[in-house]
């Protein structure tokens, strides 16, 4: 069965970057033909898709972080990962690591249980 | 990019029928059979409901349909049950490798 876990700091300090982890287990990043994402939420708001990406490295990020958002892989780990930068008060949220389903249609059928991230003035 | 517009709150009874609206424009909804539903329960991480407008993953009741007309998608629940209360939220493939979610619904069981 799937499983995906989110790591990383709980607080950030505001102009620094977030780097967040997203352990892949029950099953192989590079052997799959699935994307990999990460969606957060802030605190009693709604769902804000950051970006995909494949084993290969290809990315795929929103428009409106795009400039302060790097998502990387690392397959001998099974992980994936989240970096952004220059974070602001705007960015506290609960991050969320995903699976997309085959298809390429952007829908996202197995979830990590979310990490909160707190920047801090 | 603007976030698809879906009713803040929505109720039914037991065993009664609700439907949740997702309106967005012809660059997505309207122009991409790429519509999904997610349920969520307070402190949960959320829950594929719906993919591709209509189709339900395994696992998720046939109480559960989507559909969509013109820019606008809707989720229907029927047979209504306590565990369905939840927050709910539509997205939308929106062309370039872009994705949008709408606000969200909030399902309340009465």
């Amino acid at each position: 069965q799937l499983q995906l876990q989110e790591s990383g700091p709980g607080l950030v300090k505001s102009s620094e970057t977030l780097s967040l982890s997203c352990s892949v287990s029950g099953g192989s990043i590079s052997r799959s033909s699935h994307y990999w994402v990460w969606i957060r939420q802030p605190p009693g708001k709604g769902l804000e898709w950051i970006g995909n990406i494949f084993y290969s490295g290809t990315t795929y990020y929103n428009p409106t972080l795009k400039s302060r958002v790097t998502i990387a892989v690392d397959t001998s780990k099974n992980q994936f990962f989240l970096n952004l930068t220059s974070v602001t008060a705007a960015d506290t949220a609960v991050y969320y690591c995903a699976r997309d389903r085959l298809g390429g249609d952007f829908s996202f059928d197995n979830w990590g249980q979310g990490t909160l991230v707190i920047v801090s003035s | 990019q603007s976030a698809l517009t879906q009713p803040p709150s929505a109720s039914g009874s037991p065993g009664q029928s609700v439907t949740i609206s997702c309106t967005g424009t012809s660059s997505d909804v309207g122009d991409y059979n790429y519509v999904s539903w997610y349920q969520q329960h307070p402190g949960k991480a959320p829950k594929l409901m719906i993919y591709e407008v209509t189709k339900r993953p395994s696992g998720v009741p046939d109480r559960f349909s989507g559909s969509k007309s013109g820019n606008t998608a809707s989720l229907t629940v029927s047979g209504l049950q306590d565990e369905d209360e939840a927050d709910y939220y539509c997205s939308s493939y929106a062309g370039s490798k872009n994705l949008v979610f709408g606000g969200g619904t909030k399902l309340t069981v009465l």
